[in-house]
């Protein structure tokens, strides 16, 4: 079974520009979330969906935003990019139903010039 | 307000003796823990996990003990091997969502030859 995916694995953008990362799930699951690690605040929770719903969201700005389609694919948003965006982007897929278990992709490193 | 805390940063550890990784929690309401395996470049892979249920569980050479009325709980690796060497995080699902999960920043163990 193929594992998470995510497009692209690097990306360099300017200050003030936006950017749409992609994450494909593991084949079955329907649910997608996102973290986001920085060396200074470690892996941090961005938001979650399932049946291209939001259920949870963390503690971000509303640059931030996603969404996820029929076929569980799921993308991220960043709008009006900050220095600060700099960081690896994970995507983890799970089952959904009650599974814990969540399974990454290899992450989107994104560099903020 | 760090709910998972790993204090040690680093560890070192010669190849066939027993790694112990730590990890505390302050929020009473986690009743599940995972640890995740992260190597360079790639997304965390899930190792292991205990309920509060429990106070052990243990796979191959990967045993998870957890004190509740400490709220600590530690990961033995034994016989450690130079493959092992890896950052290890430990995290807990919030109680609202069983895929949010708040992750501790991490200790990187080094197995030595």
């Amino acid at each position: 079974k193929a594992g998470v995916t995510q497009t692209p694995r690097y990306l360099i953008k300017t200050r003030g520009q936006q950017v749409t990362l992609s994450c494909s799930p593991i084949s079955g699951h329907r649910s997608v979330s996102w973290y986001q690690q920085t060396p200074g605040q470690g892996l941090q929770f961005l938001f979650e969906y399932f049946s291209e719903t939001q259920r949870n969201k963390g503690n971000f700005p509303g640059r931030f935003s996603g969404r996820q389609f029929s076929n569980s694919r799921s993308e991220m948003n960043v709008s009006t990019l900050e220095l600060g965006d700099s960081a690896l982007y994970l995507c983890a897929s799970s089952l959904g139903a009650s599974g814990v278990e969540q399974f990454f992709g290899p992450g989107t490193r994104l560099t903020v010039l | 307000d760090q709910q998972v805390k790993q204090n040690s940063p680093s560890l070192s550890v010669q190849e066939g003796r027993i790694s112990i990784l730590n990890c505390d929690y302050t929020n009473s309401m986690f009743d599940y823990f995972l640890w995740y395996k992260k190597y360079p470049a790639e997304g965390p892979t899930f190792l292991i996990s205990i309920s509060s249920i429990k106070d052990k569980n243990e796979d191959g050479r990967f045993t998870v003990f957890l004190n509740k009325s400490a709220k600590h709980l530690s990961l033995h690796i034994v016989p450690s091997q130079p493959g092992d060497s890896a950052v290890y995080f430990c995290a807990a699902p919030s109680s609202g969502s069983a895929r949010q999960l708040t992750f501790g920043s991490g200790t990187q163990l080094t197995v030595l030859p």
